[in-house]
């Protein structure tokens, strides 16, 4: 009964480096989301998808790309690292169910510094 | 635009007293809301959800949340705080999607870090 599972769950990167956040879902969810954590700031959206082969900007989706090349997976990429990208990194999926909106899962998190 | 606000950045409370945290939203329409805690390193764990009917809504761990939606408000409270209540609580608000729309995400407050003495 994994749910949502995110990898790496710490990671360090130089500036200028690239990475990729896999997120994993086996909910058979349609929707998952990157969000970013922040201190003060709450939780703000990167991208999502509404379903497989199909991605969306969020409200700050600047510096990463996302892919969604199998339902249960949703990359989130940095092709170079800036340190105004350290944060905490959130995947979510939820599905959407006759006419009516469920909640969101959520991953454990990746906590991602920039040096 | 959608917006969450929750006005208190930290709440202290003492072990067995009551609790309110606040939550005021603003949205074209009808919203769904949820609640979230987040113990400190771990994810997301989603405490109550309101999506239609009454408007008093329970959660998980002995927690409540009351739907006003002449104040745009769904405040979170508990009669009796245990200090394992401490973490930080996340209010956030669900667009509702229309059909063939891609409107569906979630917008989050910045959060309340909750700490209890015992």
């Amino acid at each position: 009964n994994a749910g949502v599972t995110q990898t790496p769950k710490f990671r360090v990167l130089k500036t200028g480096q690239s990475m990729t956040l896999l997120c994993a879902q086996d909910m058979n969810h349609e929707y998952m989301y990157w969000y970013r954590q922040d201190p003060g700031m709450g939780l703000r959206l990167i991208h999502y998808s509404v379903g497989e082969g199909t991605t969306a900007k969020g409200e700050v989706p600047d510096g990463y790309n996302v892919s969604r090349l199998k339902k249960q997976n949703f990359l989130l990429g940095l092709e170079s690292a800036a340190p105004s990208q350290t944060s905490v990194y959130f995947c979510a999926s939820s599905f959407y169910a006759g006419g009516a909106d469920t909640e969101a899962f959520f991953g454990q998190g990746t906590r991602l510094t920039v040096v | 635009a959608q917006s969450v606000t929750q006005p208190d950045i930290h709440i202290t409370v003492s072990e067995g007293a009551s609790l309110e945290l606040r939550c005021n939203y603003s949205y074209g329409a009808t919203p769904y809301l949820f609640w979230y805690v987040q113990s400190p390193g771990q994810g997301l764990q989603l405490l109550l959800k309101y999506f239609s009917g009454d408007t008093l809504v329970q959660g998980i761990k002995g927690f409540e949340a009351e739907f006003k939606r002449s104040q745009s408000s769904f405040n979170l409270r508990k009669p009796s705080v245990h200090w394992s209540d401490a973490a930080e609580y996340f209010c956030a608000v669900g667009a509702r999607r229309d059909r063939g729309s891609t409107l569906g995400r979630l917008y989050f407050g910045r959060g309340t870090q909750l700490t209890v003495w015992p």
